[in-house]
């Protein structure tokens, strides 16, 4: 069954600690991004790769951080810095040429609460 | 820069009758438009993009550069049309698709 996973679906975590989402993909695509998605703010990119061991920030990559050392995982770990971590976090990958760019492939979501 | 403003939040119309959801963006580069859906309990999903001028589930969208709107519209609604609509812009620049997403308009249609 072809598309991406993210683990875990729910994560508790408490303020000052460093927790990592987990993002796979089996599309073979070449890249991958990191969305965070909140009430009546739509989706804000964090972070993208467009290659095995390189990656760009997005529009709000403070506080946040990912690796990028296989093609099929793209890893997000939220960090103690980041000032609002509660939120509704989605992984999705894409081609990077041809017709079907453009095309996002979403995962299910983490939903990631500070207490 | 680049910003994409759907002005609904939600959007309810009975079945059977149009439906027009908004987009309207600004960016000055060369765009490219889509509308994604997400169905109750189920994944984020491209509907449709500008390029493909395609009719997709009875969905089309135009891309009018003088208003800068991409307005999504179907005549006659139906129920499984229920589901949240995200407007996307596709940023000119790199071969990465990285996309400038609204805030969404929930569509619910009544019977």
């Amino acid at each position: 069954d072809g598309g991406i996973t993210q683990s875990p679906k729910y994560l508790f975590r408490k303020e000052g600690q460093n927790v990592t989402l987990s993002c796979e993909q089996n599309l073979n695509h070449d890249a991958m991004y990191w969305y965070r998605q909140d009430p009546g703010q739509g989706l804000r990119l964090i972070y993208y790769s467009q290659i095995v061991n390189d990656f760009q920030k997005g529009d709000i990559a403070e506080g946040y951080s990912v690796s990028r050392e296989k093609k099929e995982s793209f890893p997000l770990t939220v960090t103690s810095a980041q000032k609002n971590p509660t939120a509704f976090y989605l992984c999705a990958s894409s081609i990077l040429r041809g017709r079907g760019t453009g095309e996002l492939f979403f995962g299910e979501g983490s939903r990631l609460t500070v207490l | 820069a680049q910003r994409v403003t759907q002005p609904e939040k939600l959007l309810s119309v009975f079945k059977g009758a149009p439906v027009e959801l908004k987009c309207n963006y600004s960016y000055s580069g060369s765009p490219e438009l889509f509308w994604y859906v997400q169905y109750s309990r189920q994944r984020l999903q491209l509907l449709l993009r500008h390029i493909s001028r395609e009719s997709i589930k009875g969905f089309t969208a135009d891309l009018n550069k003088g208003e800068t709107s991409f307005h999504l519209k179907k005549p006659f609604a139906q129920e499984e049309d229920s589901a949240m609509y995200y407007c996307a812009l596709k940023r000119d620049t790199g071969t990465a698709s990285k996309l400038t997403f609204g805030t969404g308009t929930r569509l619910q249609v009544t019977l």
